[in-house]
């Protein structure tokens, strides 16, 4: 049974620049979670979608945004790319929306130059 | 504002021995607690969780311990083994998100 897989794993992008990163969760479950964890700092919150709506959105510019689609698949959209957004993005999927489980990706390694 | 704190940026440990790591926090509107194991270039692997309204939960070599009063919770890993050793971060559910410390090395030595 696949685990949550995202894509790319890397991605090297130039300031200014847009990316979309992808996510597709466990099968069966419905919500997924966006984070960004910089170098000796835990994962922080970014956004998380269940049942295709959003449910909630940490301390992040609007320059990030997100969406669900109906198959639960999830893309994270970051615009106008800054230096200190190089980070390692990560998704989470759970089967509710509470978070008593939530099963991480492999991330995507996103590099700004 | 760090709502959860992880005081030990690392650990060591030799083979065999009990691993003990420890997370702090401060909202008292936590409702479960989590423990995540990280390798270099991998997500977090899902270890362990508790709910708020129990004190102890168990899986194997891994146990968790919470102290509400305390506001303080640990991971005991027991016997630890070299395949242990990786980044451990401790988080916190409220409500639609998960709140992490900034993580603990564990290096178990053979």
């Amino acid at each position: 049974d696949a685990g949550v897989t995202q894509s790319p794993t890397h991605l090297i992008k130039t300031r200014g620049q847009h990316v979309t990163l992808r996510c597709s969760p466990i099968s069966g479950h419905k919500s997924v979670s966006w984070y960004q964890q910089v170098l000796g700092q835990g994962p922080q919150f970014i956004f998380q979608y269940y049942e295709k709506e959003e449910r909630g959105r940490g301390n992040f510019p609007d320059r990030f945004s997100a969406r669900q689609f109906p198959n639960y698949s999830s893309e994270l959209n970051v615009n106008a790319l800054l230096l200190g957004d190089s980070a390692l993005y990560l998704c989470a999927s759970s089967s509710t929306a509470l978070n008593t489980e939530a099963f991480f990706g492999q991330g995507t390694r996103l590099t700004v130059v | 504002d760090q709502q959860v704190k992880q005081n030990s940026p690392s650990l060591s440990v030799q083979e065999g021995r009990i691993s003990i790591l420890n997370c702090d926090y401060t909202n008292s509107m936590f409702d479960y607690f989590l423990w995540y194991k990280k390798y270099p270039a991998e997500g977090p692997t899902f270890l362990i969780s508790i709910s708020s309204i129990k004190d102890k939960n168990e899986d194997g070599r891994f146990t968790v311990f919470l102290n509400k009063s305390a506001k303080h919770l640990s991971l005991h890993i027991v016997p630890s083994q070299p395949g242990d050793s990786a980044v451990y971060f401790c988080a916190a559910s409220y409500g639609n998100k998960l709140v992490f410390g900034a993580g603990t090395i564990l290096r178990v030595k053979s």
